[in-house]
């Protein structure tokens, strides 16, 4: 079984400028997460997505992120414009469909953003 | 509002020596409490939760709601178990709150 996809792994842009992150999740999956980590923290949840769906974007900086899941599959997180504080690894993970019982989630490898 | 503290970020003992990893945390609510590992060069993983009640790679975790602590343990620590570890509660939304992580070496 393939795991969480998501590209690229690596970006390094300048303040103010935009950025996009993506994330295919396993087969499957109806739920899908976009965390934010920052050097020396935990994952800290920016969006949950139920199929097409916005379950939780209540730690989204909407003024800046913003993200969709259009076909209920893969998913994309934008930034326009950056801050040097949104240099972080971005984490996108997916579970099956969350009823009640809070199921696994299954993490990508991560998109280090660096903002200069 | 919900918290997990995970007191040390870094943690090393010895080869064959237990360990303990803490993890408290404060909520209103009914607790459900899990541990992440990630593995030098690999992705964050589940290692356990609490309602399976059972015992992953030598590693237990109890929950104490007197306490409010989710302490990982393992009797006799091996080299492979260097990783990060993550506790992280189940919140209201249905989500997980993670703490801030706790490094782990092994010595050998």
């Amino acid at each position: 079984e393939a795991g969480v996809a998501q590209s690229p792994r690596y970006k390094i842009i300048e303040k103010r400028q935009s950025v996009a992150f993506w994330c295919n999740p396993i087969s499957g999956h109806a739920t899908l997460y976009w965390y934010q980590q920052i050097l020396g923290q935990g994952p800290k949840l920016l969006i949950q997505f139920q199929n097409n769906g916005v379950v939780d974007d209540s730690q989204l900086p909407k003024d800046r992120f913003s993200a969709e899941r259009l076909k209920g599959v893969d998913s994309t997180l934008k930034i326009q414009p950056a801050k040097l504080e949104d240099s972080a690894v971005y984490l996108c993970a997916s579970s099956q469909i969350q009823q009640g019982r809070l199921n696994e989630q299954f993490f990508g490898p991560g998109t280090r953003l660096t903002v200069l | 509002a919900q918290r997990v503290t995970q007191p040390e970020k870094l943690l090393s003992v010895f080869k064959g020596a237990p360990v303990e990893l803490k993890c408290n945390y404060s909520y209103s609510g009914s607790p459900e409490l899990f541990w992440y590992v990630q593995y030098s060069r690999q992705r964050l993983q589940l290692l356990l939760r609490h309602i399976s009640r059972e015992s992953i790679k030598g590693f237990t975790a109890d929950l104490n709601k007197g306490e409010t602590s989710f302490h990982l343990k393992k009797p006799f620590a091996q080299e492979e178990d260097s990783a990060m570890y993550y506790c992280a509660l189940k919140t209201g939304a249905n989500n997980l709150f993670f703490g801030t992580g706790t490094r782990l070496t092994v010595i050998p």
